[in-house]
Formats: C-alpha cells, structure tokens, sequence
C-alpha cells in the first residue's frame, strides 16, 4: 500500500451505533488531519493531529473522538450520530503541520457515511 | 462566513479550449493559494500553488494568477483535456495567527472537458 488509505470505504450506521473510521499513511509523514465534506459545503477540517499529539479540534461535536496512536494511524471513533452528519470523511497526512510548498497535504480516498 | 470562495459549481469547456476557474477570498492575511484536483472515488491531490509574493505560476498546461487587491484568484488550463474533468478545489492558508497555516478550502468547481 502506498501513499494514504482509508477503511471503510463506504458506511451505513444508525443513529445508536457505535463505529470508528481508519487512516493509515504510509509517508512517514508526522501530521494528520480528518476533513469532513458534506454536499455543497466546503472542505471543513475537523482535528490535527501532529506527532501524535492534537493540536486542533474545530468546535466539533463530542460524537466524533479521534485517536492516534501512533504517527502511521488516525482513527475517528463515531458514536450516536444525526442524520445530518451523513457525509464523506477524509483523512490528510503532510510531513509537518500546515499545507504550503513542499509540505503539501496528501488525502486518502475518504469514507462515506450516512447515517440512517 | 466562506473566507474561499467558489462561486461557479460547474464549468463545461470544449476540449482543446481554455478552462478558467476562479476563486475569491476573504481574508486578507492569506499569503499562500493551491487548487487541488478530485476525481470520484478518489482523494483530492494537490495540483499548484501560489505565495502571494507572486502574481503567476505556471505549471505546464496549469497556470494560477494572483489579484490580491481583488483577493482573487483564477487556475486556467489550455488547452483543456477530457482527463481533466473533476471537481477543482480552491484553498488557501496563511502562515499568521494561531491556526497551524491550516487550509481553509473552497467548494469546489465540477470541470467538464467533453471531447
């Protein structure tokens, strides 16, 4: 596997149940990121992760929880969901924090969820 | 509030001519633009980029023009290829204030190349 993966690819939850989306990169990058992109809205990130550690989360909601154990993975663990978070979620990796010049962001091909 | 905007959903160009799409920002500390490109089923891939000390970059078919007293921004393409049909996104970071040179993105415009 190269370059940045994401599992599962396509999700279908209820509202009660618990699942955790996966991102592994295989860049030995140090920063990951989640995005969430819903229909016709833009790209919005929802959590940096840099070595490990979180350094942002964007006033999102507590039924999204990230974990990163390590600097290869990225979890999205998704309890009690709405309807309205139905959307595609993508995970990012960069070699350092940020997006500019030669620290462009590489993005898996997402998950797409919807929440029933 | 939209700090990246794209107003134009959906572009259809004839193939051998020149796509333009454009993109308008907010904020003023911006200092650096990339157009990322996504085809279905797959992750958007970074495609070129602009620091705002520049005014053109040009990258093969791809060129970016920067009009930053218009905060504005446009990626042309010529001449235009089927294989360029996808979704086009505008972002755009900036490497002041706290938010880590996050990329603030666009909502995307769908390119059609028809041959």
């Amino acid at each position: 596997e190269t370059g940045v993966t994401q599992t599962p690819r396509h999700l279908v939850m209820g509202m009660t149940n618990k699942k955790s989306l996966k991102c592994e990169q295989h860049l030995g990058h140090n920063a990951m990121y989640w995005y969430k992109q819903s229909a016709k809205k833009p790209l919005e990130l929802m959590f940096v992760y840099s070595l490990e550690e979180r350094v942002e989360n964007n006033s999102v909601p507590s039924r999204f929880s990230p974990e990163c154990p390590n600097s290869s993975h990225l979890f999205l663990h998704l309890h009690t969901l709405q309807p309205e978070d139905s959307a595609l979620y993508l995970c990012a990796s960069s070699q350092d924090l940020g997006g500019r010049g030669d620290n462009e962001q590489f993005f898996g091909p997402g998950t797409r969820l919807t929440v029933l | 509030d939209q700090q990246v905007k794209q107003n134009s959903p959906s572009l259809s160009v004839q193939e051998g001519r020149i796509s333009i799409l454009n993109c308008d920002y907010t904020n003023s500390m911006f200092d650096y633009f990339l157009w990322y490109k996504k085809y279905p089923a797959e992750g958007p891939t970074f495609l070129i980029s602009i620091s705002s000390i520049k005014d053109k970059n040009e990258d093969g078919r791809f060129t970016v023009f920067l009009n930053k007293s218009a905060k504005h921004l446009s990626l042309h393409i010529v001449p235009s290829q089927p294989g360029d049909s996808a979704v086009y996104f505008c972002a755009a970071t900036s490497a002041y204030g706290g938010s880590q040179g996050n990329l603030i993105f666009g909502k995307g415009t769908k390119l059609s190349v028809k041959p």
